[in-house]
């Protein structure tokens, strides 16, 4: 059964650079997609994008220009960049792995807080 | 980009009653629609993928129907444990979640 595991810091302040890592264990990062999926406090689902374990991305339209996810095989971990930080980006922070089109494992989520 | 709306954005029903919430899609996604149940504080749990097919371990008293860009999903007798916000997803396009139906115990 995998489980993921996302860790980083809790809080980020406004402007810098909000940085998570998602650890696989009892899977491999092969032949499937790695998500990042965020909610903000007491509102819905947002899809901030996805990367192949081969290194293929895509992104949210309304986020692109400020995220990056990468992946490293040799960890067995994907991580997540965004830049640019507002309050608003304020939320708990999923990664999920996206298999034929659905998310059947996730992480437990992580709540980072951005402010000064 | 793909927009979905759900409705009703929240509801209350009785314990053995019926729940029917409705997905609708900006444009014709086929059947490339999933349905999600989140409880306070837990990641989001999927219940129904590809708009009517049951996720394995789920009771059946969740279904899901439809295709093009009108979807149903219905909670058959709630129960108690179902209390919990209900996402749609839509994968044709990228992905996009629905904006969430809270059900609650009337």
């Amino acid at each position: 059964q995998v489980h993921l595991q996302e860790s980083g810091p809790g809080l980020v302040k406004p402007s810098e650079t909000l940085s998570l890592t998602c650890t696989i264990s009892g899977g491999s990062l092969s032949s499937y997609f790695w998500s990042w999926i965020r909610q903000p406090p007491g509102g819905g689902l947002e899809w901030i994008g996805y990367i192949y374990y081969s290194g293929t991305t895509n992104y949210n339209s309304s986020l692109k220009s400020r995220v990056t996810i990468s992946v490293d095989t040799s960890k067995n971990q994907f991580s997540l960049n965004l830049t640019s930080v507002t309050t608003a980006d304020t939320a708990v922070y999923y990664c999920a792995r996206y298999g034929s089109g659905w998310y059947r494992a996730w992480g437990q989520g992580a709540l980072v807080t951005v402010s000064s | 980009d793909i927009q979905m709306t759900q409705s009703p954005s929240s509801l209350s029903a009785s314990v053995g009653g019926r729940v029917t919430i409705t997905c609708q899609t900006s444009q014709d996604i086929n059947n490339y629609l999933n349905w999600y149940q989140q409880k306070p504080g837990k990641a989001p749990k999927l219940l129904i993928y590809d708009a009517s097919n049951l996720e394995t371990g789920v009771p059946s008293r969740f279904t899901g129907r439809g295709s093009g860009t009108y979807f149903t999903f219905t909670i058959n007798s709630l129960q108690p444990e179902d209390i919990a916000t209900y996402y749609c997803q839509q994968y044709h396009t990228l992905i996009t979640f629905g904006p969430g139906t809270k059900v609650e115990i009337k």
